[in-house]
């Protein structure tokens, strides 16, 4: 089965720095893999996705993920946080017209000032 | 820009109620969804949808039960609230004809049972 793992639940970056989230998968099939982010009170925003091709994919807000196979990887990256970047960002898997889409834990961002 | 909307937004009930959970779509998407989100956990499928009449449970044990007899709507439904169902529930659809199981997420109901 198919499964999604965070394994930064916080993560604290000074406005301005560099991030990076990680994201590790399992998945039997070719995976679709995507990055969404949810701020307090709401529901969650999709911000990129992966389904074949360039494996460096850019998303909305400036941020970009990187899939790598040989990793099972896909982390999101973004080069210079803003304050309202400070939110939960939940990475997904899924396949081609499967409803099976499985959710990682989420990691929340604190942007400090 | 999502058209997907839940209400009510919040809720505060007493156990032993009935609740129903609203969610709608504009986008004519076939498949939709309900999660099920506690915090620091992933999000937890407890039903979903290929299109009218169809409703098949997810991977979550739920006690609620869902129907779908339009297409743009999607409602969730408990018998009998108790404190065990409080949480955070996400309504999400997604378009058939894509296959790329892109879901579109309303803004989550919060529900308090006490």
């Amino acid at each position: 089965a198919q499964s999604v793992t965070q394994p930064d639940i916080h993560i604290t970056v000074s406005e301005g720095a560099s991030l990076e989230l990680r994201c590790n998968y399992s998945y039997g099939a070719t995976p679709y893999l995507f990055w969404y982010v949810q701020s307090p009170g709401q529901g969650l925003q999709l911000l990129l996705k992966y389904f074949s091709g360039d494996t460096l994919v850019q998303g909305i807000k400036g941020f970009e993920a990187e899939f790598k196979r040989s990793q099972s990887s896909f982390n999101l990256r973004k080069p210079s946080v803003h304050w309202s970047d400070a939110a939960e960002y939940f990475c997904a898997v899924g396949a081609y017209n499967n409803n099976d889409m499985r959710f990682g834990a989420g990691t929340r961002l604190t942007v400090k000032p | 820009e999502a058209d997907i909307y839940q209400t009510p937004r919040y809720l505060v009930i007493g156990t032993g109620k009935k609740i129903t959970l609203e969610c709608s779509q504009t986008m004519g998407h076939d498949k939709m969804y309900w999660y099920q989100q506690d915090p620091g956990m992933e999000l937890h499928l407890i039903h979903y949808s290929y299109g009218v009449n169809s409703t098949e449970k997810g991977d979550l044990s739920s006690e609620s039960t869902v129907s779908r007899i339009r297409t743009e709507h999607f409602p969730l439904t408990l018998e009998s609230a108790r404190p065990s169902h409080t949480s955070q529930y996400l309504c999400a659809s997604s378009d058939r004809d894509r296959g790329n199981n892109e879901q579109f997420f309303g803004p989550g109901t919060r529900l308090t049972v006490l």
